[in-house]
């Protein structure tokens, strides 16, 4: 089976850096998505981790741990508009199993 | 636009009644998947197809749900007897799988079902 763990809510500030964590225990890994889910609509891809260590895109920077479960999502510059869900998402023989996210909110 | 997309957007059934959900996924992707989502939870898996085979159904689907790509491109997903605990939003996802691809999903903006 699939357990994946992430924090329910985070806040923080604008222009400030965030780090959201997530763990996992599966059957299988493939691989490990971050998507990202504005209120009312659909996840959009952020990033995906195949082998440890850390991927940088931009402002959004994700890192891996194979060995330990353990992945977490690095928010820089943080802007209002950051306000959203992260989705953690695990990926085996081509479908992804999603944690329920962490809602964060950035404040002025 | 040359995203995915889902018809319709939002449908309010009465418990009992049948109600079918399509989604067109972007034309080059060969996977399509469909989830559910409510509120506060993350997107949960039912099903997902590769071309127009279906490759795995969620257990926790009950034999209600049904779903099909018979073409390979567009898909259905078919709910018989609708239940007020299948009120949620219907998520459709298409990517494309093979060597050198991520087979990062791209999602539609999911059909809203409430069922009274």
């Amino acid at each position: 089976g699939q357990n994946i763990d992430q924090p329910t809510e985070m806040t923080a500030t604008e222009g400030a850096i965030v780090q959201i964590n997530c763990t996992y225990q599966t059957s299988g890994f493939n691989g490990l998505f971050w998507y990202q889910q504005h209120a009312g609509e659909a996840p959009t891809f952020l990033s995906y981790n195949v082998l440890d260590g850390l991927e940088e895109k931009g402002r959004f920077s994700s890192f891996l741990s194979r060995s330990k479960g353990y992945s977490y999502l690095l928010l820089k510059e943080l802007q209002m508009k950051d306000s959203a869900s992260y989705l953690c998402a695990v990926s085996l023989a081509g479908k992804s199993t999603f944690g329920d996210g962490t809602t964060l909110t950035v404040k002025p | 636009d040359t995203g995915v997309s889902q018809n319709p957007r939002h449908k309010i059934t009465k418990r009992g009644q049948n109600v079918t959900f399509r989604c067109d996924p972007i034309s080059e992707h060969n996977r399509l998947y469909w989830y559910r989502q409510t509120l506060g939870q993350g997107p949960e898996f039912l099903t997902y197809f590769q071309n127009e085979a279906q490759l795995e159904k969620s257990r926790l689907l009950s034999d209600r749900f049904s779903a099909e790509r018979p073409k390979g491109s567009f898909s259905t997903l078919e709910i018989q007897r609708t239940e007020q605990g299948d009120s949620a939003m219907y998520l459709c996802a298409s990517s494309l799988s093979g060597s050198g691809t991520y087979n990062e999903q791209f999602f539609g903006p999911g059909t809203r079902l409430t069922v009274l």
